[in-house]
Formats: C-alpha cells, structure tokens, sequence
C-alpha cells in the first residue's frame, strides 16, 4: 500500500546550521507530497507541497524537491532557527484518490541557539 | 475565514466507557472531513474520511466509528474504549482545489 518513511529523530541542531530531513515513499503513479509542520501544543499546518515529477516545493526559506527516480521528498533549508524548532511530516496524496492523506511518523527538529 | 473547532482538548476516561469526540468547521461547505490519532511515538494514522453527509470511510477496522450528521460536523465515537484507545486525535478538513489540509488543535486522549 501507500505509505510515507521518514527518518527517525528528534535531529538537534545549532542556531543556523543546514537541515535535512529525509523522506522516501511508495506509492503506485504519480503521488501529491507535502511537508506539514506541528508546533508545539498546535495542529499540523502545510509547509509546502509538490505535485509533479522535478517540481520544488518553497516555503520559510524551506525546500524540498518532488525525485521520482530515487522516490524521495527531502526536507532542506540552509539555515535554521530556534523558531524551526516542532515536528515535521511528511505526507503522499495517492493519484487514485485525492480523497486521501498518508502522514510519516514525524522528525522532531531541535533548534538549539 | 475557514475555521475549525475541536473538542475537548484533553479527555481522561476510563476503559469500557464510550466516547464522542466532535469536530464543526465554518466558512466553508461540503469540505472533505477527516480523522487522524498520532498515537505516542508513532505518526500520523488515518481512520476516517468523508466526502458528504452520511457518507463515511473507514481507513483501520478497529473500536471506532464515525458519523456526519450535518455537513460541517463530525463525529468519532466508541461504544466500549480500549487502552489502546489512548492517543492525540486530530479532525482536518480539506481545501478542494488546492490539496491542502487545515487541522484542528486536537484532543489528547489518555484511556485508563
């Protein structure tokens, strides 16, 4: 079935460092991805989406770009603060059914200043 | 604006009791509805979604159903909770046209 991997944290960084989340998926065709982002004591909220082969999902200085060949949605962004600090997830829209959302189990990111 | 109400934010109930958990969105109408619980550890675990009133699917079988007796409410409920009924459970509706999910703040579960 469906289902989005991502890599176990929490990852704990310096004030500015590079931050890479990794996420890998399976899915048949072509999936929508996303990275949402939970703050502490608050519900997920979109960080950004892709929803086509090559294409870059942009937002807060965070990247991430849509691999088909490699079946991967990394999470970047070049310079962290302590305000990055919350859990991030992954998630895959299946091409079958828009209707649907499958969510990774989370990376918790600790951004120490 | 679109918002979303959850409630309560915390619960504590003993096993065997019955549960129902209400989510009500406004400003939008007949969004897609959704049941998410992100058990301790774990991540995010799809247990229901609904396309309209009335209409219900059921992603895990398990202790839990759902309802949508009115277009922007929705319902979880059990008849006898377990243990492992314990978990955050978040409702989410979707924005059609931009694949995007908006999420209530939750309720904290603990089942004992």
């Amino acid at each position: 079935g469906d289902s989005v991997t991502q890599m176990e944290g929490p990852v704990t960084l310096s004030e500015e460092a590079f931050l890479t989340i990794n996420c890998t998926y399976t899915a048949t065709g072509y999936p929508s991805l996303f990275w949402y982002v939970q703050y502490p004591g608050e519900g997920l909220q979109l960080l950004l989406k892709a929803t086509k082969a090559d294409d870059k999902g942009s937002n807060k200085g965070f990247e991430a770009t849509y691999r088909k060949e490699t079946t991967s949605f990394h999470l970047e962004k070049g310079s962290v603060q302590v305000s990055d600090s919350a859990v991030y997830f992954c998630a895959l829209s299946p091409p079958y059914n828009f209707n649907k959302f499958y969510f990774g189990s989370g990376t918790k990111l600790n951004v120490k200043p | 604006s679109q918002t979303i109400h959850q409630w309560p934010a915390t619960l504590v109930q003993p096993v065997g009791s019955p549960l129902s958990l209400e989510c009500t969105v406004e400003g939008t109408s007949n969004p897609n509805l959704y049941w998410y619980r992100q058990a301790a550890g774990r991540g995010l675990q799809l247990l229901f979604y609904s396309v309209g009133i009335g209409q219900i699917s059921s992603e895990v079988p398990q202790n839990l159903s759902a309802s949508r007796p009115q277009d922007r409410q929705f319902i979880l409920s059990s008849k006898k909770l377990l243990l492992s009924d314990s978990g955050f459970y978040l409702c989410a509706w979707l924005s059609r046209g931009h694949e995007k999910l908006f999420f209530g703040s939750g309720t904290q579960l603990s089942v004992l």
